[in-house]
């Protein structure tokens, strides 16, 4: 199975900060058949992003993705306060499906 | 609007079974594949198990193989998880969410959660 590497694990930073998620792959994915999820505490996961850099419905335009083969970004342009949470990066082109560890956006 | 509400879950001997279900409120139930995918206590997401918007597709993770058994009522519009032989390891917030595709594919919207708790 494919295995997902997020970096770093923890990013402090400001509201109206840029932060920059990193997701590596141990194989490439196919066809950019990467997702990004959010999750606050005690929520469930929210879909972010799907095929690495389409947004997914009512996900506001601060929030982008880019990459393809082993190396994807996530990219918030300006941080608002409701963007400290939990993102995860997912490969949905070889099954199974498998998730990153995790990159924690927190305040500073 | 898709809302998925899980429920089903609770405090189980180790050895024992449960059976999670994931009720729809979705216009088109058939046209979408749910999965389950569980999130163990200040861990990740491991993805479960998915079946096919008519059911006749279903998919496991290898390693939950012959354990879990994924059904779905369509005139319920829900789905189901049957989870057996329960270990400590298997303790998790499980999460039923909808996918455009079965089998693997990114996941759109999400329940909840149902806990699930192996212990004695």
């Amino acid at each position: 199975e494919i295995v997902l590497t997020q970096s770093p694990g923890t990013l402090s930073l400001s509201p109206g900060d840029r932060a920059t998620l990193s997701c590596r792959t141990s194989q490439s994915v196919s066809a950019s058949y990467l997702a990004w999820y959010q999750q606050k505490p005690g929520q469930a996961p929210r879909l972010l992003m799907y095929g690495s850099f389409n947004r997914a419905s009512g996900i506001p335009d601060r929030f982008s993705g880019r990459g393809s083969g082993t190396d994807f970004t996530l990219t918030i342009s300006r941080l608002e306060p409701e963007d400290f949470a939990v993102y995860y990066c997912h490969q949905y082109g070889s099954s199974p499906g498998t998730f990153g560890q995790g990159t924690t956006v927190e305040i500073k | 609007e898709v809302q998925l509400v899980e429920a089903g879950g609770g405090l189980v001997n180790p050895g024992g079974s449960l059976r999670l279900s994931c009720a729809a409120s979705i216009l088109s139930f058939t046209s979408y594949s749910i999965n389950w995918v569980r999130q163990a206590p200040g861990k990740g997401l491991e993805w479960v198990a998915s079946i096919s918007g008519s059911g006749t597709y279903r998919y496991y993770a290898d390693s939950l193989k012959g354990r879990f058994i994924i059904s779905r009522d369509n005139a319920r519009k829900s789905v189901y998880l049957q989870v057996n032989s329960l270990r400590a390891e298997d303790t998790a917030v499980y999460y039923c969410a909808t996918a455009p595709v079965a089998g693997v594919s990114y996941l759109d919207y999400w329940g909840q959660g149902t806990l699930v708790t192996v212990s004695s």
